[in-house]
């Protein structure tokens, strides 16, 4: 059963234009959430988090929004730029459950188009 | 910065070889964990450790086993290596507390003929 769900496979976007990743889950103990970015043949790389007590981090380009009630989250990136293309995966943690791995979506694959 | 090691990127074995992936951290984290990638799959959890000779199976730990010997190293290893094995393999290390970021290696991709 999956905790971690990112429903788009893959998006393409405009260079310039907003990016938009969703992610949902389904576990009520989850109280902190990444994203990660992905390059072929490359480990993945923190990007931003959240924890469950705001709704909303920014860092530069990258904004992380979180709704609580609808188990939902998305990663904004504004402009985007071809560099951004890439896997994103969404990650989430129970820190108040103890020492949980991390719970990853099976990730979407973006394509930022010149 | 914090450095996670595999070590190999590229490695190609046979049918029921004994495989090694190692890795390697050199922030004293306490927490390793392992991973398989596979397109439309994500990320998928083999094993993890908290601690030196700890480890506590993932969500596929079929066909690999793990050793921690020293905190800085969690090895993988493939019993018996087989097709379905073929994939990409990425090791990760953290605190146990904040900040809670799992830093990845460069993974290994491994193909098995």
């Amino acid at each position: 059963d999956q905790q971690v769900k990112q429903n788009s496979p893959s998006l393409s976007v405009q260079e310039g234009r907003i990016s938009i990743l969703n992610c949902d889950y389904t576990n009520s103990m989850f109280d902190y959430f990444l994203w990660y970015k992905k390059y072929p043949a490359e480990g993945p790389t923190f990007l931003i988090s959240i924890s469950s007590i705001k709704d909303k981090n920014e860092d530069g380009r990258f904004t992380v929004f979180l709704n609580k009630s609808a188990k939902h989250l998305s990663l904004h990136i504004v402009p985007s730029q071809p560099g951004d293309s890439a896997v994103y995966f969404c990650a989430a943690s129970a820190r108040g459950s103890g020492n949980t791995p991390l719970v990853f979506g099976k990730g979407t694959r973006l394509s930022v188009i010149a | 910065d914090v450095k996670v090691t595999q070590s190999s990127r590229y490695l190609v074995k046979r049918t029921g070889e004994k495989v090694f992936l190692e890795c390697v951290q050199d922030m004293d984290h306490e927490n390793m964990f392992w991973y398989r990638q596979d397109p439309g799959l994500g990320l998928r959890l083999i094993y993890f450790s908290y601690d030196v000779k700890m480890k506590e199976k993932g969500d596929i730990p079929e066909g690999y086993s793990v050793s921690r010997e020293k905190k800085e190293r969690f090895s993988l290893i493939l019993e018996s290596a087989s097709t379905n094995q073929t994939s990409m393999y990425l090791c990760a290390s953290t605190t146990q507390g904040p900040p809670y970021e799992q830093y990845f290696g460069p993974g290994t991709r491994l193909t098995v003929t």
